[in-house]
């Protein structure tokens, strides 16, 4: 089945550590984007991408970098330098440009991130 | 830049009757497209309904539709017939037809529904 798989459900990350969070979709979308989500809050866009090898920085981007060597992955590397990373990502992806095409934007189930 | 409000954090009703959530919005853009997600305790965001600015219908998918109204920048859903299964958080989203093709969130109505 087509679809945006993330991994893992659930990460712990240890202060001063690195961790990268898995998004991968297998629905020829060319646009890829990354998003937190705080508890009883909306969504925040971190980073983003439109085509392979170009990415863009979000709202929140301070703490994150992304990759996109392969247009189907659009991986999240949270870095020692987000103070307070922990939260709920949830990765994104759409069809691309096109005027009036409408297209949607569909999401992963998402992962947690939980700082120990 | 582009925002969203919704200013109901919180909403109940009976189960069967109907309810209104509602969202406005800020934008320069004269396309652009409007969304309501749900997202139940699963986290899952779920696509509700979708809304282009150019057309003046509103849209309507079964028991949800919306009230576009484009001159005051409000869009909001209307959930008829409420289920136990439409509990959940719905975000309004915002999202320009040019450009940066990225969501804008409002910051969500937790709609609670009422044996």
């Amino acid at each position: 089945d087509g679809g945006i798989t993330q991994s893992p459900k659930y990460l712990f990350r240890k202060e001063g550590q690195n961790v990268t969070l898995s998004c991968e979709q297998n629905l020829n979308h060319d646009a890829m984007y990354w998003y937190r989500q705080d508890p009883g809050q909306g969504l925040r866009l971190i980073y983003y991408s439109q085509i392979v090898n170009d990415f863009q920085k979000g709202d929140i981007a301070e703490g994150y970098s992304v990759s996109r060597e392969k247009k189907e992955s659009f991986p999240l590397t949270v870095t020692s330098a987000q103070k307070n990373p922990t939260a709920f990502y949830l990765c994104a992806s759409t069809r691309g440009q096109g005027t009036f095409s409408g297209n949607t934007i569909y999401f992963g189930e998402g992962s947690w991130l939980t700082v120990v | 830049a582009q925002t969203v409000t919704q200013s109901q954090p919180e909403m109940s009703v009976q189960e069967a009757e109907t309810v209104t959530l509602s969202c406005t919005y800020d934008t320069s853009e004269s396309d652009y497209y409007l969304f309501w997600y749900k997202q139940p305790p699963s986290r899952q965001m779920i696509l509700v309904i979708r809304q282009e600015a150019y057309k003046q219908q509103n849209a309507t998918e079964n028991r949800f539709s919306v009230n576009f109204q484009k001159a005051a920048k409000s869009f909001s859903l209307k959930i008829s017939d409420s289920q136990l299964g439409d509990a959940a958080m719905y975000f309004c989203a915002y999202r320009k037809v040019q450009g940066a093709q990225k969501l804008v969130f409002g910051q969500g109505t937790r709609l609670t529904i009422n044996p």
